[in-house]
């Protein structure tokens, strides 16, 4: 079995801030991860994918995040937040499932403010 | 290439009416998803395919709903009859392969309202 946890609901940061969305997974075989942000009204887009090479992936827009498998953590860092950054972020996880699939799990989300 | 698409962006339609999104997944992908997004229970799996064929349909609410994949390059999410409280943004998404490093491509989504 597989989970993730986002551990924040929303994230709240000034414009220039740095900005940390925080997440934890759960799996019975190394995963991969990753990270999708999906503005208002769109789809949601790939960010970031950790497939067991680096454990530190850098993503678009500046974004990255360090995979430590010790903590099971994945979480999202960015070192100045920008007001276009602001958008709901899903931690996901991709691991072997039973029957042979790997169908992915989402986080809830956080939802990411940016204040000016 | 123009991605994961999906038809229509937005329908408004009466209770009991069906409905029918439809979705072209990537072309050459394997596995083609449909999920359900609401506020109140997030983004949820409702069925998925690989090379065509359902493989996991357990997200799918009631028999009201069904799915189908006729060939490897369209899909429809069939509601009949609707409800109101199926009103949510639906999404199509598709990956390759099998590989764990395939992450899924999503459409824009279909913006479902029933009154």
């Amino acid at each position: 079995a597989q989970s993730v946890t986002q551990l924040d609901s929303h994230v709240s940061v000034s414009e220039g801030t740095p900005v940390l969305l925080r997440c934890n997974y759960s799996s019975s075989y190394s995963p991969s991860l990753f990270w999708y942000v999906q503005h208002p009204n769109k789809g949601l887009q790939l960010l970031l994918k950790y497939t067991s090479a680096a454990t530190l992936v850098k993503g678009i827009n500046g974004f990255e995040a360090e995979f430590k498998k010790s903590e099971t953590s994945f979480h999202l860092t960015k070192p100045s937040a920008h007001m276009s950054d602001a958008a709901e972020y899903f931690c996901v996880v991709r691991g072997y499932a039973s029957g042979g699939s790997y169908i992915p799990t989402f986080g809830r989300g956080t939802s990411l403010i940016v204040h000016p | 290439d123009a991605g994961v698409i999906q038809s229509p962006r937005h329908e408004v339609t009466e209770m009991g009416q069906e409905v029918t999104l439809r979705c072209k997944p990537i072309s050459g992908h394997d596995y083609l998803f449909w999920y359900r997004q609401t506020m109140m229970r997030g983004l949820e799996l409702l069925i998925y395919f690989n090379n065509n064929v359902p493989i996991d349909d357990s997200g799918m609410p009631e028999d009201r709903f069904s799915a189908k994949m006729p060939n490897a390059s369209f899909s429809t999410l069939k509601i009949q009859p609707s409800e109101p409280r199926d009103s949510a943004v639906y999404f199509c998404a598709s990956s390759l392969q099998i590989e764990l490093g395939s992450p899924l491509h999503f459409g824009n989504g279909t913006r479902l309202t029933v009154t």
